[in-house]
């Protein structure tokens, strides 16, 4: 069965302390790994696509990698606006478009 | 590029009724959209893959006569909550992909409809 699981659930940060978060995914044939952004009462916004292991991509203050079974989001010098549920999201190959999603680890940065 | 519009962003609706929510995608044209249900604290589950021009595809435990979904058009689906009941309170969101958009824009989703069910 696939599934994904995030890890921590909630993380508490300082303005400019750097950490990362984690997606492990157990998926029949990976399509693609989505990372995700959403805020409270909105819709998750697009944050990275990642398509194979080794892949790596960057945005600001965050940074994606991709393996065989786990996602690292890493966050450098995070900011308050930088607190919001953070999802990740596998697609696994013949289900079309669907997309199986995380927990999300909701990030909290204190000025 | 790739924006998805929905509508109405909350409704609070008699326990009985039925409510309709849009979503739209603005600048590309999607042949699939998703819808999803979300919980407090929760993550989204799928409910639906909504195929333009032919009947939804429900995923298991999702009532297809209360979740009546319909896509007339490449650029646009709907979602009815048919005889709503407090249980039905949640948010819900849809999904679109164009062709050709995932890599640089992932699935593009909506805003969210906040539904109350009174």
């Amino acid at each position: 069965e696939d599934q994904v699981t995030q890890s921590p659930e909630a993380l508490r940060l300082q303005e400019g302390e750097s950490s990362s978060l984690n997606c492990s995914y157990t998926v029949s044939g990976l399509r693609g790994l989505f990372w995700y952004r959403q805020d409270p009462g909105k819709g998750p916004e697009f944050l990275f696509t990642l398509y194979s292991a080794g892949e790596e991509k960057e945005k600001e203050r965050l940074k994606a990698t991709l393996t065989k079974k786990e996602s690292f989001l890493h966050i450098t010098a995070p900011k308050p606006e930088d607190s919001a549920t953070y999802l990740c999201a596998v697609q696994a190959r013949g289900q079309g478009g669907k997309l199986i999603f995380g927990q999300g680890t909701e990030l909290s940065v204190k000025p | 590029g790739a924006v998805v519009s929905q509508h109405p962003s909350w409704v609070i609706c008699k326990s009985g009724t039925s409510v309709k929510i849009e979503c739209r995608s603005l600048d590309f044209q999607a042949t699939t959209m998703f819808w999803y249900r979300q919980f407090p604290k929760q993550s989204l589950m799928l409910m639906a893959t909504s195929n333009e021009g032919s009947k939804a595809t429900y995923e298991q435990g999702v009532e297809k006569d209360k979740f009546l979904i319909n896509h007339a058009s490449l650029t646009l689906s709907t979602l009815t909550v048919t005889s709503a009941h407090p249980e039905d309170s949640s948010f819900y969101i849809c999904s679109a992909n164009g062709q050709g958009l995932v890599s640089n824009y992932g699935y593009t989703f909506g805003s969210g409809t906040r539904l109350t069910v009174v």
